[in-house]
């Protein structure tokens, strides 16, 4: 079993909705929790960034961490064709290197 | 200012050669890191520089693949007798600083191509 779990979809959504991305990890030292975006042919970028468990929103993306569950979303609002992209989960526990899920690659329908 | 810069973006091998991969981190920034990314998969950890030495190499597949840090900036990721399984993206990020609750940032990746 992965440290990590995420779907790969891939998810295709119209333009406009919310979109939501979810993984859950096993790993319970686990403690800092990142999204990153990646498109295609290009190396991640980082999306949002939460410590501990909590939400944190920024614009039209929201992070939610819930370390009880073991479990991290992110939601977008309003999702526009540019958001197209594969969203990957990432974690670490303090120590630097960071634990991905497999990522989810999404579409926005226009 | 400049980012992550990785050479060459692309590089077809045969297998049994020799590789070497290039990493220009961000200035300034004493952390770097390699990954791997398989096709449809996220970033695998192989190793991270804190300055000039390699303070975690463990996820380094195995004897084949090196990497060096010499002047704690530019890094060079060495795999010896490729194998069509090193096909893969292999990406290079910096943080400011090593420690808990550093940014990375990538860079576009290489992509590696063994025939």
């Amino acid at each position: 079993q992965k440290e990590v779990e995420q779907d790969p979809g891939p998810l295709s959504v119209p333009e406009g909705a919310i979109v939501s991305l979810n993984c859950t990890y096993s790993n319970s030292a686990f403690q800092y929790f990142m999204w990153y975006r990646q498109y295609s042919r290009k190396g991640p970028e980082l999306l949002m960034y939460t410590y501990s468990s909590g939400n944190k929103e920024d614009g039209r993306f929201t992070a939610q961490v819930d370390k009880s569950s073991k479990y991290i979303s992110l939601f977008i609002r309003d999702s526009q064709p540019s958001d197209s992209a594969t969203y990957l989960c990432a974690m670490n526990q303090g120590a630097q290197k960071l634990v991905f899920g497999q990522g989810t690659r999404l579409t926005i329908n226009p | 200012g400049a980012g992550v810069s990785q050479t060459p973006s692309n590089k077809v091998t045969e297998k049994g050669k020799y590789v070497e991969l290039r990493c220009d981190p961000i200035s300034g920034h004493t952390a770097l890191y390699w990954y791997r990314q398989s096709l449809g998969q996220g970033p695998e950890f192989l190793i991270y520089f804190q300055g000039t030495g390699a303070a975690d190499d463990s996820g380094l597949p195995n004897d084949r693949f090196f990497a060096v840090r010499p002047e704690g900036s530019v890094s060079t990721l060495k795999i010896q007798r490729t194998e069509r399984g090193d096909s893969a993206v292999y990406l290079c990020a910096s943080s400011p600083r090593g420690g808990a609750g550093q940014t990375q940032y990538f860079g576009p990746g290489t992509r590696l191509l063994v025939l």
